[in-house]
Order: C-alpha cells, then sequence, then structure tokens
C-alpha cells in the first residue's frame, strides 16, 4: 500500500515564527515530492517541488528531503495569518506513468 | 487564477441521472488529470491523460467515464453515481506530460452532490 503520512494537525504557532510541517512516504524509489496549499473551499496551489536530497529555498519557505529515512519537510520563516491554510505533502511514487499519493494535509493556524 | 477552468463549479445530481464535468486548460499544457477529494480523505488521482492518451486508471468504478478530446479539454462522464460518490472533483494539467517530475495546477473544482 503506497502511503504518504502527515499529522492532521491542527499546528498553531504565533504570528512571526517557524512552522515546520512534517511528511513520510512508504515508496522507497519516489522521486518527486511536493507541497501543495490549500486555503478552505479553495483548490490546492503549489507551493514548493523537490527532487534531490537537501534544502531547498524559495523566499520564506523552504523544503527538506531525507531519502534515506523517506522524510520531506516544510519550514515556513516569519508565519503570516496568511498562511493559514491546509498543507498537503504529495509525493509521485512511480508506476507506469507516475502515480501522485497525496497525505492527508496538516491544517496550520497562524495566530496574530 | 491558474489557467484551469472547470464548469460547473456545483452540481447536485440524483442516482440515475447523466451528467458531465468539464475542464479546459489555457496553459498549452500536455497532460490532465482527474481527482477526487472527498472529507477526510487523502486527495485521491482518478485519471492521467498525457498528450490525449489514458495512461492511468487508479481503479476507479466504471460509472466514471473520462474524455480527453483534444489536449486542452477534459471531460468526466457521470453515470448512475452513488451517494459517497458526493465530493469536490479537481481536475489539474501539467506542462510536459511527463507524470514523474511535472508540476500539475488545480482548477477550483466542481462541488458534486448525490442524493
Amino acid at each position: 500500500q503506497k502511503e504518504v503520512e502527515q499529522n492532521s494537525g491542527p499546528l498553531s504557532v504565533p504570528e512571526g515564527a517557524i512552522a515546520s510541517l512534517n511528511c513520510t512516504y512508504s515508496d522507497r524509489g519516489s522521486q518527486s515530492f511536493f507541497w501543495y496549499r490549500q486555503y478552505s473551499g479553495k483548490s490546492p496551489e503549489l507551493i514548493m517541488s523537490i527532487y534531490s536530497n537537501g534544502d531547498k529555498e524559495d523566499g520564506r519557505f523552504t523544503a527538506q528531503l531525507n531519502k534515506a529515512s523517506q522524510y520531506v519537510s516544510l519550514l515556513i520563516r516569519d508565519s503570516q495569518p496568511s498562511d493559514s491554510a491546509t498543507y498537503l505533502c504529495a509525493v509521485n511514487m512511480g508506476g507506469s506513468q507516475g502515480n501522485l499519493i497525496f497525505g492527508k494535509g496538516t491544517k496550520l493556524s497562524v495566530k496574530p | 487564477e491558474t489557467g484551469v477552468t472547470q464548469t460547473p463549479r456545483h452540481l447536485v445530481m440524483g442516482m440515475t441521472n447523466k451528467k458531465s464535468l468539464k475542464c479546459e486548460q489555457h496553459l498549452g499544457h500536455n497532460a490532465m488529470y482527474w481527482y477526487k477529494q472527498s472529507a477526510k480523505k487523502p486527495l485521491e488521482l482518478m485519471f492521467v491523460y498525457s498528450l490525449e492518451e489514458r495512461v492511468e486508471n487508479n481503479s476507479v468504478p466504471s460509472r466514471f467515464s473520462p474524455e480527453c478530446p483534444n489536449s486542452s479539454h477534459l471531460f468526466l462522464h457521470l453515470h448512475t453515481l452513488q451517494p459517497e460518490d458526493s465530493a469536490l472533483y479537481l481536475c489539474a494539467s501539467s506542462p510536459r506530460g511527463e507524470v514523474l517530475t511535472d508540476t500539475q495546477y488545480f482548477g477550483p473544482g466542481t462541488r458534486l452532490t448525490v442524493l
């Protein structure tokens, strides 16, 4: 069973703090990893993609990938109330033409 | 706006009805996808089309029938649905049709309620 696990939260952080979102996945052969943000009642929007081990930074967001531990994380620096949303981890676990598996998402709440 | 549109945005149908969901992408992408998002469950990939050919069908019941007449349009035909099929149906597209690494862009979704 191919799975992506996330803590459902809610994760509550004060404004200005670092929010840390974590994700583990079951398929060691997975090649590509994505973080999506989904506001309530809206469709997912891509935040970050990462393909190789290490860190990838984009503005206030940093994605971290550790394939040996089958672990991917998203750090949000200087969290803002507008960052309050559900964050979906998605892992492409291969297959005939790819199979993108999503986690259930972590709900983040940034308190002013 | 991501350049992916879906119609209708809301749909209520009875179990004996036949309806279709439409997705259109204005991004020049080569791949399109249908997803189902139910409450308390992860987003589920239903179908993948790359260059208008279906390349993935994740054990979706036959009461859901996709159609991709060209690279810009994707339909999901619905027939004899069950109440448990009520969900948000999301369409997505990606640039190269290389599903393993492509970034997907989502439409706003169709909220489907089956009575």
